[in-house]
């Protein structure tokens, strides 16, 4: 299907494990983006990529990485996953500036 | 650094009835767009308008419009008509529209705002 999706929709993991969050657009958009939000904050950028292995940190890149070796591709890991990560994370693409789409989120809970 | 500010948490608005909805931006930048984004409880974040600031006119989406006021940096939302699926959090976001740096096509959000519309 056309558009840009995240898997899993839902995550429970434990502290210290790492999770790694998927991101998929079939656009082709150049532009690729992760963001974070929490209650009071808004959307938060985390990281994001102008093509293919090009990334560069948003606003709050600690403890997570990502990789951009294919276009429709973004995933983001959490290497060692803390309570403060728990959050609702969304993914994003554009091709045009600022018309960023959005993927449906992926609610991830650290215990 | 640029900054969105959304001073209303949260807002009401009887069905059929108009609601303003408030942002302020800082910026020393002159070449920027700005959006009203919004996320009805299926938390799906869907564009409802953009505004470039070179552009004088107000851009204007059926029943939304907005008051753009560059000199007080400040871009509102209006909702003509309200309707019950317009209930949602409501966030303005600003962009660069100058290519090239490292600015170019990100966004910074403000903190939303949570309408309610009351049947």
């Amino acid at each position: 299907d056309a558009g840009i999706t995240q898997s899993p929709r839902y995550k429970i993991t434990e502290t210290g494990r790492q999770v790694t969050l998927m991101c998929h657009q079939t656009w082709s958009h150049s532009y690729m983006f992760w963001y974070r939000q929490d209650l009071g904050h808004g959307l938060r950028l985390i990281y994001y990529s102008a093509a293919a292995d090009i990334t560069d940190k948003g606003e709050v890149p600690d403890g997570y990485v990502v990789s951009r070796s294919k276009t429709e591709n973004f995933p983001l890991t959490l290497e060692s996953a803390t309570r403060s990560q728990t959050s609702v994370y969304f993914c994003a693409s554009s091709e045009i500036p600022g018309e960023q789409y959005f993927g449906p989120g992926t609610r991830l809970t650290v215990t | 650094a640029q900054t969105v500010t959304q001073s209303q948490p949260e807002m009401s608005v009887q069905e059929a009835e108009t609601v303003t909805l408030s942002c302020t931006y800082d910026t020393s930048e002159s070449d920027y767009y700005l959006f009203w984004y919004k996320q009805p409880p299926s938390r799906q974040m869907i564009l409802v308008i953009r505004q470039e600031a070179y552009k004088q006119q107000n851009a204007t989406e059926n029943r939304f419009s907005v008051n753009f006021q560059k000199a007080a940096k400040s871009f509102s939302l209006k909702i003509s008509d309200s309707q019950l699926g317009d209930a949602a959090m409501y966030f303005c976001a600003y962009g660069l529209l100058r290519a090239g740096g490292t600015s170019y096509g990100k966004l910074t959000f403000g903190q939303g705002t949570i309408l309610t519309v009351h049947p």
